[in-house]
């Protein structure tokens, strides 16, 4: 059973720092990878997603890495801004056609 | 382009009443997705729709849960009777109809929350 794992379950940072998000899950077969943000109230917006096939992706000051093999992700944020602040799931998509998320990681980027 | 719309966006009833969710995907997506984030936990798949047709819904938790998505448009969630541990939130997300090789990526709504007293 695919179980998503994100650590940490809070952060806070100083505006203009660099941070590091990580993602793991248990079981290597699947189709792809996604990163999403979550605004209070809001929908979740998908920021990055990587194929099984790639290593990374890159959106702006966002660069999501992949390592299938070890069942791992990172969601890189440069420079961090108030607007960030949001909370950040990870999910796998599975060859059942299902997304499997973790529990997020709650961002506050402080003024 | 409109985006999955969700209705409503909170509903507070009481235990034993029964709700309908609502989920407007977006015009032309054939797939069709229900989720659930109970509080402190993941989000966690209840079952996907491709058209008007249940592919998998293997999530739902008991059968006080009903979907349905007649005409393969609009979809409905219907719990009854509506117990404590079933608050909160409700997604819906509708994809295209892609090919084996291409990304299915999921456009999500903004979730109805529901609290159950």
């Amino acid at each position: 059973k695919q179980e998503v794992t994100q650590i940490p379950a809070a952060l806070s940072v100083p505006e203009g720092e660099n941070l590091v998000l990580n993602c793991s899950f248990t079981d290597s077969a699947i189709y792809n990878l996604q990163w999403f943000r979550q605004d209070p109230g809001k929908g979740l917006t998908s920021l990055l997603l990587i194929q099984s096939s790639q290593r990374e992706q890159t959106s702006g000051r966002l660069n999501a890495s992949l390592d299938k093999s070890s069942g791992r992700s990172t969601l890189y944020i440069a420079a961090s801004q108030p607007g960030d602040s949001a909370t950040y799931l990870c999910a796998v998509l599975t060859g059942a056609n299902n997304l499997f998320f973790g529990t997020g990681t709650r961002l506050t980027v402080i003024p | 382009e409109a985006g999955v719309t969700q209705f409503p966006s909170h509903s507070v009833i009481e235990k034993g009443q029964t709700v309908t969710l609502r989920c407007d995907p977006i015009s032309g997506h054939d797939n069709l997705y229900w989720y659930r984030r109970v509080m402190g936990k993941e989000i966690k798949f209840l079952l996907h729709f491709v058209k008007e047709s249940k592919q998998d819904e293997s999530g739902m938790p008991n059968n006080r849960f009903l979907a349905e998505r007649t005409g393969g448009t609009y979809s409905t969630l219907k719990v009854q009777p509506a117990e404590l541990e079933d608050s909160g939130v409700y997604f819906c997300a509708s994809s295209p109809l892609v090919g084996p090789s291409g990304a299915n990526v999921l456009t999500f709504g903004a979730g109805s929350r529901l609290t159950v007293l």
